[in-house]
């Protein structure tokens, strides 16, 4: 089956603009998250939405949001872009119904902000 | 609040050498634990798991096993290859909605 899928792959933005990310997950998900990943902080949990119901949400600035469509797609959205959002942004898709659900990752979409 | 704590490293070792990779963990009551691995460029890939105390998780020559009274899941392979050459998480769940990861490992193996 198709796996996880983020697009865009890369991203280059200027300080102060928007940037929408998108994830695909795997057909049958219902639990889509969001991770930041950076050299320095390592991985860091942003939102997890689960049947379009934001579930649970990290420490992150109100400029970092996001949303979960019916078909499971999800999109987060960063505003008023900061040089220290550059960063790798993985989001993974679970089935979402127990602790032991297995999460795949996609690939990530690099964001650089200049 | 709940954390994951690894070995930092980096670790460099010679091929077909014995790999261990500490790993504890904070939580309230019973977490189920994982390894991912990250190759360059890539996201993370399931390594292994184990949903409760004294599960033992293994997968491609990797083990890990789930010990409560040391709140621990070390991973550990008795012969590493180049290929294993990877960034490695350890994780525990967050009640099923997301995950905590470690700071992650990056092991080098050289030939």
């Amino acid at each position: 089956k198709a796996g996880v899928t983020q697009t865009p792959r890369y991203l280059i933005k200027t300080r102060g603009q928007q940037v929408t990310l998108s994830c695909s997950p795997i057909s049958g998900h219902r639990s889509v998250s969001w991770y930041q990943q950076t050299p320095g902080q390592g991985l860091q949990f942003l939102f997890e939405y689960f049947s379009e119901t934001q579930r649970n949400k990290g420490n992150f600035p109100g400029r970092f949001s996001g949303r979960q469509f019916s078909n499971s797609r999800s999109e987060m959205n960063v505003s008023t872009l900061e040089l220290g959002d550059s960063a790798l942004y993985l989001c993974a898709s679970s089935l979402g119904d127990s602790r032991e659900a297995e999460a795949f990752f996609g690939q990530g979409t690099r964001l650089t902000v200049v | 609040g709940d954390s994951v704590t690894q070995m930092e490293g980096p670790v460099t070792l010679s091929e077909e050498a014995f790999l261990t990779i500490n790993c504890t963990y904070t939580a309230t009551g019973y977490p189920s634990l994982f390894w991912y691995v990250q190759y360059p460029g890539e996201g993370l890939q399931l390594l292994l798991k184990a949903t409760k105390a004294d599960d033992k998780g293994s997968n491609k020559g990797f083990e890990a096993t789930y010990r409560k009274e040391t709140t621990s899941f070390h991973l550990e392979k008795g012969s590493v290859q180049v290929s294993d050459s990877a960034v490695y998480f350890c994780a525990r769940d967050n009640y099923g909605q997301n995950f905590v990861f470690g700071p992650g490992t990056r092991l080098s193996v050289l030939p």
